[in-house]
């Protein structure tokens, strides 16, 4: 079964500093897909960023990057230059995909609240 | 561009009461619908989607249910809700079931059962 696995409840970050959120997944399943998603205290789930696991390049998106690391089963999400807006819950999530498909239905950590201070 | 709403965006309602959410996606044609619950302090937690009108799968067994009357309608519903019903519920839409697709989120309906 498909697992994922956020070790860090909270996180405290100065403001435009870089800050890394862990995550560590588990799965059999040799073709997956990997997300970040950010909640703010309003509750919606605003996506950040997807890594497939054939993709041989770490995923970028502006300030956001993914540390994927297929052989211990991580994918950090790193946020560079933080703002007092980043803070929030963070969840990592993967479903399972192949080519062409995938089940579509994704499995979330339980998320880190990241504080920005300051 | 695609845009979800879902309502209403909060509610507080009895045990025993009956509950109806409702959620839309707009500017797409027969999308994957999801409905999610956060309890507090925790992940996720998937418990119906949809691949196209009528078509239901249930991920937990509970006292809720969903429907899919049209293409881009997604409802959750229950008879009789439950003190363990709280939560805040999430619906999600994805285009379609490609690889790399993801899954956009609307802006969650807070439900109290007292």
């Amino acid at each position: 079964a498909q697992k994922i696995t956020q070790t860090q409840p909270g996180m405290f970050v100065q403001e435009k500093e870089a800050v890394t959120l862990d995550c560590t997944y588990d799965t059999s399943d040799q073709s997956y897909g990997l997300f970040w998603y950010k909640q703010p205290s309003s509750g919606e789930m605003i996506f950040l960023i997807y890594q497939g696991s054939y993709d041989e390049q770490n995923a970028t998106e502006g300030r956001y990057s993914l540390n994927f690391q297929k052989a211990r089963k991580s994918a950090n999400l790193v946020i560079s230059a933080s703002q007092l807006g980043d803070s929030a819950m963070y969840f990592c999530a993967m479903r399972e995909e192949w080519w062409g498909g995938s089940q579509g239905n994704l499995i979330f950590g339980k998320g880190t609240k990241l504080s920005v201070k300051p | 561009s695609q845009t979800i709403h879902q309502w209403p965006a909060t509610l507080v309602q009895p045990v025993g009461s009956p509950l109806s959410l409702e959620c839309t996606v707009e500017g797409t044609s027969n999308p994957n619908l999801y409905w999610y619950r956060q309890a507090a302090g925790r992940g996720l937690q998937l418990l119906f989607y949809s691949v196209g009108i009528g078509q239901i799968s249930s991920e937990v067994p509970q006292n809720l249910s969903a429907s899919r009357p049209q293409d881009r309608q997604f409802i959750l519903s229950s008879k009789k809700l439950l003190l363990s019903d709280s939560g805040f519920y999430l619906c999600a839409w994805r285009q379609d079931r490609s690889s790399g697709n993801t899954i956009y989120f609307g802006e969650g309906s807070w439900l109290t059962v007292v």
